[in-house]
């Protein structure tokens, strides 16, 4: 199975900060790679795929790149509908897997 | 819009099987390009996906829960099922259903999600 490792798991940040969370894949692959966001006692929603496309109706200031083993998703100006955990998925492989999740709070 | 719901038991006794089923309203289940999953969370842990089944039947199972696991479609009533047998304390978790969308890139994302169930192994 592919691991995806998410650097920092928690992080505290100021309102309008911007916000850079880490993934890693222990295999190398281009474009399977998304992002989610789950609040507490929600379902994760879609926020990036394929690497680097918005899913409809997701606010600009989220954005994601890529490639090869090491993904990125930004918060570009950090907001309090923001707090939540954010998961990284890879689909280059099955079964497909999801890191452990990165906690955003606000400091 | 397209929505998803799962249902089933919240408590299930050790040994036993568990199902659920997931609800598809809105929109076919027979849509092509959508692989209907099951994903699980443990309690204050991250996400472990399931598997798939496709409307013609065909199936995908993470080979981490061996051969205890079945998924079924009926595309008569719109719903997709998951059977994992032979609980234990450990598949205690909150189960979601979800559609993975293909893209042309070959990429699955999860797009949609039902509300998820919380099913609890204990006697």
């Amino acid at each position: 199975d592919i691991q995806m490792t998410q650097s920092p798991s928690s992080l505290s940040a100021s309102v309008g900060d911007r916000v850079t969370i880490t993934c890693r894949a222990s295999e190398t692959f281009t474009g399977y790679l998304n992002w989610y966001q789950q609040k507490p006692g929600k379902a994760p929603k879609l926020l990036i795929y394929a690497a680097s496309s918005l899913q409809s109706g997701v606010p600009g200031r989220f954005s994601g790149s890529g490639s090869g083993t090491d993904f990125t998703l930004t918060i570009s100006s950090l907001q309090p509908e923001d707090i939540a955990t954010y998961y990284c998925q890879q689909s280059y492989s099955a079964p497909w897997t999801f890191g452990q999740g990165t906690k955003v709070e606000i400091k | 819009q397209v929505q998803l719901q799962e249902s089933g038991p919240g408590l299930v006794k050790p040994s036993q099987t568990l199902s659920l089923t997931c609800t598809v309203s809105g929109g076919s289940i027979s849509r092509a390009g959508y692989y209907w999953s099951w994903i699980r969370q443990h309690p204050g842990k991250g996400l472990e996906w399931m598997g798939y089944i496709y409307y013609s039947g065909s199936t995908y199972h993470n080979p981490s829960l061996k051969s205890r696991v079945t998924m079924s479609v009926d595309t008569s009533k719109n719903q997709f099922s998951l059977q994992l047998k032979s609980v234990t304390a450990a598949d205690t978790a909150l189960y979601f259903c979800a559609r993975a969308w293909v893209t042309d890139y070959s990429n699955y994302s999860f797009d949609l999600w039902g509300q998820g169930t919380l099913v609890t192994v204990s006697s």
